[in-house]
């Protein structure tokens, strides 16, 4: 079963829009990790929020985490067309295993 | 720095045969995880090593087995291959000492099964 399930499917938008992606998972976790993937290549890291954090920022992205909903979301602000992508979160366990949701596909239209 | 490594990039096989994936782990890191990730869906964990050791496993088969070597590289294994295999396999390596590590992905290895 999939630990993260990622809210919406898809998402398309404007470039200079802001983007928001949701994520809920089913089981406590160590820590929640937002990805990004390009199409056919690997995933890369973009944030790391930990189960006692609620509001985490690195540079355009702001994340939250509502550890009593078992719910996290990804703000992408001012998006870029290069921000056009599938953004995955993984919730991870104590035992260093990390469970992926299926992902929200982001178009962002120049 | 150098980043994860995956080889072959792309595979084309037969139902039945065999086939081995590889991955060079980042400098510095001490586990791999291996993923597979199917045509529009997440990647689903599949083990993980640590100190040359299974660390965890997902809901395979033991048809799929793996080996980390002392270099922390690693070998992903598929016997028996089926049709479902087709996929993309996804190495990601880390480095695991208490405080979470984030995971630095290949560009994975696409299965083609026939």
């Amino acid at each position: 079963s999939q630990q993260g399930e990622e809210d919406p499917q898809a998402l398309s938008i404007q470039e200079g829009e802001n983007a928001t992606m949701n994520c809920s998972y089913k089981t406590s976790i160590n820590n929640l990790q937002w990805y990004r993937q390009n199409s056919g290549r690997g995933l890369v890291h973009l944030i790391l929020i930990r189960s006692n954090e609620r509001e985490k920022h690195s540079g355009r992205l702001r994340v939250t985490l509502d550890t009593s909903k078992k719910s996290s979301s990804l703000l992408i602000t001012a998006s870029r067309a290069a921000d056009t992508a599938s953004y995955f979160c993984a919730g991870n366990t104590n035992a260093g295993k990390s469970t992926f949701g299926d992902g929200t596909t982001l178009t962002v239209k120049p | 720095e150098t980043g994860v490594t995956q080889s072959p990039t792309h595979l084309i096989k037969t139902r039945g045969q065999q086939v081995t994936l590889r991955c060079s782990s980042q400098s510095g890191h001490n586990t791999v995880s291996w993923y597979q990730q199917a045509l529009g869906q997440g990647p689903q964990f599949i083990f993980q090593y640590y100190r040359e050791e299974e660390n965890g496993r997902g809901n395979f088969p033991p048809r799929f087995s793996g080996l980390q070597f002392p270099n922390y590289s690693s070998e992903l294994n598929v016997n028996a291959l089926e049709l479902d295999d087709s996929a993309l396999y996804l190495c990601a390596s880390s480095f695991r000492q208490g405080t979470p590590s984030p995971l630095h992905f290949g560009n994975g290895t696409r299965l083609t099964v026939t």
